[in-house]
């Protein structure tokens, strides 16, 4: 595609729930980031991906989040057990090997 | 704990003037500097990228880099109402993931 499509662009969940949440990068982009963005604050790093690994994932906050990449190109992040401090902007980025980072729109997670 | 701090704002500028947004980085390893303004509501777009000391000019932007003293700079001139935004100020050390400030949010009136 033209951009990164992350959907949905809108989650409304109850506390407890399970929450998927999609990222499809750019074409031939082998790096994909997942970023957290609270109000008022700045992205916070989650994960990054290097093809189909993950090269860094210390920014995960605790072992309710996971995320997978499996064919190296849609990645996944997948939240358990959802609590209201989870409600957020989820951003995900890509890049090229060494290029720039280009955002797609986001995910709003609402946890009520 | 890698930082990146920015003065949260409101920077309030009038239309014409120069905006100074500013940033500090805790790592001294970090070796590429980035500005990413996001208008609300929208995701964060690169506006200005920085690896080496010194100025980078690019149209009414100008991103200035000291390493010494792990000081970054954006200055925007002739600013518009259309540059108030937030802009968020990246480091990316050797590990290769962006390090994000919490932004600094501009205001231009006319």
């Amino acid at each position: 595609g033209a951009g990164v499509s992350q959907t949905p662009s809108n989650k409304v969940t109850e506390k407890g729930k399970y929450v998927e949440l999609r990222c499809d990068p750019i074409s031939g982009h082998t790096a994909l980031y997942w970023y957290r963005q609270s109000l008022g604050q700045g992205p916070e790093f989650l994960i990054y991906f290097q093809g189909t690994g993950a090269a860094d994932d210390s920014g995960l906050p605790n072992d309710r989040f996971f995320a997978v990449r499996p064919e190296g190109s849609v990645s996944t992040l997948k939240i358990q057990r959802t609590e209201r401090g989870d409600s957020a902007v989820y951003l995900c980025a890509s890049s090229s090997l060494g290029g720039e980072l280009f955002f797609g729109e986001g995910s709003r997670l609402t946890v009520l | 704990q890698k930082e990146v701090e920015q003065n949260s704002g409101p920077l309030s500028v009038p239309e014409g003037a120069i905006a100074s947004l500013n940033c500090t980085y805790s790592d001294r390893v970090s070796q590429s500097f980035f500005w990413y303004r996001q208008y609300s509501g929208k995701s964060p777009e690169l506006i200005m990228s920085i690896y080496s000391n010194g100025d980078k000019e690019d149209g009414r932007f100008t991103a200035q880099l000291n390493k010494a003293s792990q000081y970054v700079s954006l200055l925007i001139r002739d600013s518009q109402p259309s540059d108030s935004a937030t802009y968020l100020c990246a480091v990316n050390d050797n590990t290769d993931k962006l390090i994000f400030g919490t932004g600094t949010r501009l205001q231009v009136f006319p």
